[in-house]
């Protein structure tokens, strides 16, 4: 079927560095793109959205950047903080059965201080 | 927290016994989804119910089975249940089934069969 995938399974970055994590997606009908933050223990939570029809999305900290033309997501955290540490996954919705939450398999980011 | 519970937190069963797993949804959600995450891995769609019909499914065998009650409260349950079902089962409700809408998860039960 159709996949989500990231591109590092471990990011290793300073406190107070900005940190780039990244998503590809295979399936050009996708609709939706959610990043999660899931720290050990604990259920994903969710961290920012974007849908298809935008290309850049601000949050508090994070911003979600979505290039459709080569199916790339990317999720950018600005002055990482050690409870940034967790795992990141990005989740796409528009394919598969009925609405479901197509995950990626994550990455694992660490922050020294 | 999002105000999705799950119970039970933890859970230890044997091999070809049956399973229970409750979810409580975020108030005023219709909509919850089921999911089993592996160590390691990110969580796989199990079904997803609406208005206490199942609105679909992931590539689960049959003995997955799911309800939801007129409240949209749901459970999971599984039969005869194998080794490699041990896993984190994760309950995610949302406001409505539509595409758009994001999905608040809870802690999940970990089940461990032995």
């Amino acid at each position: 079927g159709e996949s989500v995938g990231l591109h590092l399974p471990t990011l290793s970055v300073q406190e107070g560095d900005n940190s780039i994590i990244n998503c590809a997606y295979s399936n050009s009908a996708s609709d939706y793109f959610i990043w999660y933050k899931q720290e050990s223990g604990k259920g994903p939570q969710f961290i920012i959205d974007i849908r298809s029809n935008m290309d850049k999305r601000q949050g508090q900290r994070v911003t979600v950047l979505l290039n459709k033309t080569v199916k790339h997501l990317s999720l950018q955290i600005a002055a990482t903080q050690p409870g940034d540490s967790a795992v990141y996954f990005c989740a796409e919705k528009g394919s598969g059965s009925g609405y479901a939450l197509n995950f990626g398999k994550g990455t694992s980011l660490l922050v020294t201080p | 927290e999002t105000g999705v519970t799950q119970s039970p937190t933890h859970l230890i069963k044997t091999r070809g016994q049956q399973v229970t797993l409750r979810c409580s949804s975020q108030s005023g959600h219709n909509t919850v989804s089921w999911y089993q995450q592996a160590l390691g891995q990110g969580p796989q769609f199990i079904f997803q119910y609406y208005r206490e019909e199942e609105n679909g499914r992931g590539n689960f065998p049959p003995r997955f089975s799911g309800l939801q009650f007129p409240n949209y409260s749901s459970e999971l349950n599984v039969n005869a249940l194998e080794l490699d079902d041990s896993a984190l089962y994760l309950c995610a409700s949302s406001l409505d089934r539509s595409v758009n809408t994001e999905a608040f998860f809870g802690q999940g039960t970990r089940l461990t069969v032995v």
